[in-house]
């Protein structure tokens, strides 16, 4: 079974511009969620979509959001970007969300903001 | 509200120590928790998770945790360390607060340093 797919892997954007991220998660998973990295925050969450529904989202700026398709493939959309946006972007998905299963990551999107 | 406190940025063992990474939890509820590693450039694979069925949980590759409550600590050991456990080790948990959702705190991880 393939694993979950980013793409793309590495983009290099400016300040003031927009980006699309997608994500296709593991044949069969409807629960998508994107984590953001950085060295200094580490790891926070940015969002969690199930059924095309936005069921969790972190605390970021109305300038990140997300969407999900009836094929369960994600996307996310960080719009005016900042220096600050750079970033390893995550996906993980799983079968159907929770607070206790597994959830399997993608190998992210790096994102460049100059 | 949930967080996770991961003892040490960088532990360095020889091959064939012990490797013993520390994590904490605060959560007003029983947690789920999740150890996570990441090799370079990669994303993030499982190692094993605690949801409370047993408080001594093997995960893959050799490594296993003890959910300790009164400690509030979730440990991840591995007897012998191979050169091939050199990777950053994340601890998170469950953010039960926030209804029937997978989303994860993240502790801020520690990197694993494996000597010959």
């Amino acid at each position: 079974k393939a694993g979950v797919t980013q793409t793309p892997r590495y983009l290099i954007k400016t300040r003031g511009q927009q980006v699309t991220l997608s994500c296709s998660p593991i044949s069969g998973h409807r629960s998508v969620s994107w984590y953001q990295q950085t060295p200094g925050q580490g790891l926070q969450f940015l969002f969690e979509y199930f059924s095309e529904t936005q069921r969790n989202k972190g605390n970021f700026p109305g300038r990140f959001s997300g969407r999900q398709f009836s094929n369960s493939r994600s996307e996310m959309n960080v719009s005016t970007l900042e220096l600050g946006d750079s970033a390893l972007y995550l996906c993980a998905s799983s079968f159907a969300g929770g607070p206790n299963v597994e959830q399997f990551f993608g190998p992210g999107t790096r994102l460049t903001v100059l | 509200a949930q967080s996770v406190t991961q003892l040490g940025s960088h532990v360095s063992v020889s091959e064939g120590a012990l490797v013993l990474l520390r994590c904490n939890y605060s959560s007003s509820v029983p947690p789920y928790l999740f150890w996570y590693v990441q090799y370079p450039n990669q994303g993030l694979q499982l190692l094993l998770k605690y949801t409370s069925a047993a408080t001594l949980v093997k995960g893959i590759n050799g490594f296993e945790a003890e959910f300790k409550k009164s400690e509030t600590s979730f440990h991840l050991t591995k007897p012998s360390a191979h050169m091939s456990d050199a990777a950053e080790y994340f601890c998170a948990v469950s953010d039960n607060g926030s209804g029937n959702t997978g989303k994860l705190i993240f502790g801020q991880g520690t990197t694993l340093q494996v000597k010959p």
